[in-house]
């Protein structure tokens, strides 16, 4: 089975902090994702990746940065967190080969900045 | 823009009955549709997807249906059990891409 594993479930930060948000997947995928989950929302893209070293924006990439260094891992970056980016992130990984890839997703992230 | 839609934000429905989810969605052009369910405080389970060279697939107690022409999809569930309990989301994609496009989800729940 595909594993995709946010290391961090629930985190609380100040406003201003540097917050990173840990993503790694098991199964030699290609492409990853970062998304926020907000009520009434739904589901926003915020950046992804097709390769290692290679990042794309997404929908709403204000705010955050990435990092893909190495292919099983992306990294979500908020260089000064603000109350309005209070969350629930998902990761996800799909294998890119060609189109149409299932996309498997983690459990999420609840971040909280006070 | 582009966007994924859903008729109803919240389904109530008896156990055991069967259940059906709709989701509308705007670019034709898209060719890959897949539903997540989501469990409170769970990351989006992949449930079944369909390609646009399709009209039904189905799963183990899901059932899913395209229709090109109004540009909407629905997911049947049969004989729905309280597991069954959750968010679910119709999500598109285009050709030569795997970015997704969600919609909000519907809430199903089930009463016994």
């Amino acid at each position: 089975d595909v594993k995709v594993t946010q290391s961090s479930r629930y985190l609380v930060k100040r406003t201003g902090e540097k917050v990173f948000l840990e993503c790694v997947q098991d199964m030699d995928h290609e492409n990853m994702f970062w998304y926020r989950q907000d009520p009434g929302l739904g589901l926003r893209l915020i950046y992804f990746s097709y390769d290692v070293k290679m990042k794309e924006k997404g929908d709403i990439p204000e705010g955050y940065s990435v990092s893909r260094e190495k292919k099983e891992r992306f990294s979500l970056i908020l260089e000064s967190a603000s109350t309005n980016q209070t969350s629930m992130y998902l990761c996800a990984s799909s294998l890119g080969e060609d189109s149409g890839n299932t996309i498997y997703f983690g459990e999420g992230s609840w971040l909280t900045v006070v | 823009g582009e966007s994924v839609g859903l008729h109803l934000p919240t389904l109530s429905v008896q156990e055991g009955d069967n259940s059906i989810i709709n989701c509308a969605y705007s670019n034709s052009a898209s060719d890959y549709f897949i539903w997540y369910k989501q469990e409170s405080g769970k990351g989006p389970q992949f449930i079944i997807d369909i390609r646009s060279n399709m009209d039904k697939r189905q799963g183990q107690r899901v059932t899913v249906l395209l229709n090109k022409t109004v540009k909407h999809l629905s997911l049947q569930i049969a004989a729905t059990q309280p597991g069954d309990s959750a968010v679910y989301f119709c999500a598109e994609t285009h050709y030569n891409t795997d970015k997704l496009i969600f919609g909000t989800g519907t809430r199903l729940q089930v009463f016994p």
